[in-house]
């Protein structure tokens, strides 16, 4: 039972554009949303993160937007570069305030 | 400022052996939470300590437990193994135990079990 679904497991934007990652979420619970982009070999590093209260949030080149009648978020990294370049997870608040449900990831390539 | 490191980095194991993984928490913070990644899927959350005592576990086992220690650093135990067990486990630290406190990840000890 996903109940945070990311429905694209690859990605390739060229340089410079706008990269748009997807994710869809079940629970109409879910209150806090997060992403976080991962390295190989490395661990996942917090990206950003949004809360049920808002539609949007912006970081930099990085927004995240929310639908959630649709239940619904998109990560928008615009302009793309190629450090861009890794595997993003979505990530929601549980019924719970300690547990987070994580998305399958979809890896991003930046195109030179 | 150090970060959150794990030990092993790989590990091989038998199947019915037991296996005890260890995460050392960023400077500071008192709470650590622990994940099983299996390969093509997120993260999925075994349990969390809070100031040595277990704040919230998530759909695993009673073979997986764990322990945070008086400096906050953690391991996390699983007996009697299984193959289903091989999977990348990461441990994630951070200022609290709410989830919009950011959370602070290892690189992760693969483990293999055979």
């Amino acid at each position: 039972d996903q109940q945070v679904k990311q429905n694209s497991p690859s990605l390739s934007v060229q340089e410079g554009r706008i990269s748009i990652l997807n994710c869809d979420y079940t629970n109409s619970m879910f209150d806090y949303f997060l992403w976080y982009k991962k390295y190989p070999a490395e661990g996942p590093t917090f990206l950003i993160s949004i809360s049920s209260i808002k539609d949007k949030n912006e970081d930099g080149r990085f927004t995240v937007f929310l639908n959630k009648s649709a239940k619904h978020l998109s990560l928008h990294i615009v302009p793309s570069q190629p450090g861009d370049s890794a595997v993003y997870f979505c990530a929601a608040r549980g019924q719970s305030n300690y547990q987070l449900i994580w998305g399958a990831g979809t890896k991003l390539i930046i195109k030179p | 400022e150090t970060g959150v490191t794990q030990s092993p980095t790989h590990l091989i194991k038998t199947r019915g052996q037991q296996v005890t993984l260890r995460c050392s928490s960023q400077s500071g913070h008192n709470t650590v939470s622990w994940y099983q990644q299996a390969l093509g899927q997120g993260p999925q959350f075994i349990f969390q300590y809070y100031r040595e005592e277990e704040n919230g576990r998530g759909n695993f086992p009673p073979r997986f437990s764990g322990l945070q220690f008086p400096n906050y650093s953690s391991e996390l135990n699983v007996n009697a193994l299984e193959l289903d067990d091989s999977a990348l486990y990461l441990c994630a630290s951070s200022l609290g135990r709410e989830t919009s406190n950011i959370q602070y990840f290892g690189a992760g000890t693969r483990l293999s079990v055979l």
